[in-house]
């Protein structure tokens, strides 16, 4: 299994421009998360989903949206870039809904907008 | 607004020497705690899980304990390696911001002078 595979690595925009981060796993799980980690802070939830078609907001989810037509693939979009969203994006993915259950992280994606 | 908070934000030890590092969080309603470990430039592996039911986890030469009504964890590390340093991050699962997420620290910076 790969497990939570995450693309591109690094991206730098120009403010204004828009994206899509990519987030795939191969290990059948119905949850999936998209957090934000900016430099010596922790990481803050954007988005996730509980299945397909299922989404909903975490802590910071201004500026970003999400869609899940699938169970593998989970893409976060960046509409309109902005400085402050300079920061290293993890996605990640869990079984389930129960609490003995532990996410499964990406490598994540740097991004930087100038 | 549940908030997690970890001391020290970095610490430097010889190799050998056992250390602990220290979490606390300010709602106990929590489900889980889980102690997480990331390198640099990668994403965020699961070291521990412990429920909220439970006092301790351990695994090989890590140990975890939580007690739930002070709001407080520890890991333990034993007989610590090089190999061992890392960033190490706390988090709590809950639903106190309305839906089941979870609430990292900012992390303590281990490092394991040889």
């Amino acid at each position: 299994n790969a497990g939570v595979t995450q693309t591109p690595k690094f991206r730098i925009l120009k403010i204004g421009q828009s994206m899509t981060l990519q987030c795939a796993q191969d290990m059948n799980h119905n949850y999936m998360y998209w957090y934000r980690q900016d430099p010596g802070m922790g990481l803050k939830l954007i988005y996730y989903s509980v299945g397909a078609g299922i989404t909903d907001k975490g802590e910071v989810p201004n500026g970003y949206n999400v869609s899940r037509s699938t169970t593998e693939d989970f893409p976060l979009r960046l509409e309109l870039a902005a400085p402050s969203q300079t920061s290293v994006y993890f996605c990640a993915s869990k079984p389930g809904e129960s609490f003995t259950d532990t996410q499964y992280f990406g490598p994540g994606t740097r991004l930087t907008v100038l | 607004k549940q908030e997690v908070t970890q001391i020290p934000a970095a610490l430097s030890v010889p190799e050998g020497e056992n250390l602990v590092l220290n979490c606390s969080f300010t709602d106990s309603a929590i489900y889980n705690l889980q102690w997480f470990r990331q390198d640099p430039g990668k994403g965020l592996t699961s070291l521990l899980l412990i429920q909220s039911s439970q006092r301790e986890q351990t695994s090989g030469r890590l140990n975890a304990s939580l007690d739930k009504s002070s709001g407080r964890s520890t890991l333990y590390i034993a007989a610590s390696q090089p190999g061992d340093s890392a960033t190490y991050l706390c988090a709590v699962f809950d639903s106190g911001a309305g839906s089941y997420q979870l609430t990292f620290g900012k992390g303590t910076k281990l490092s394991v002078i040889p």
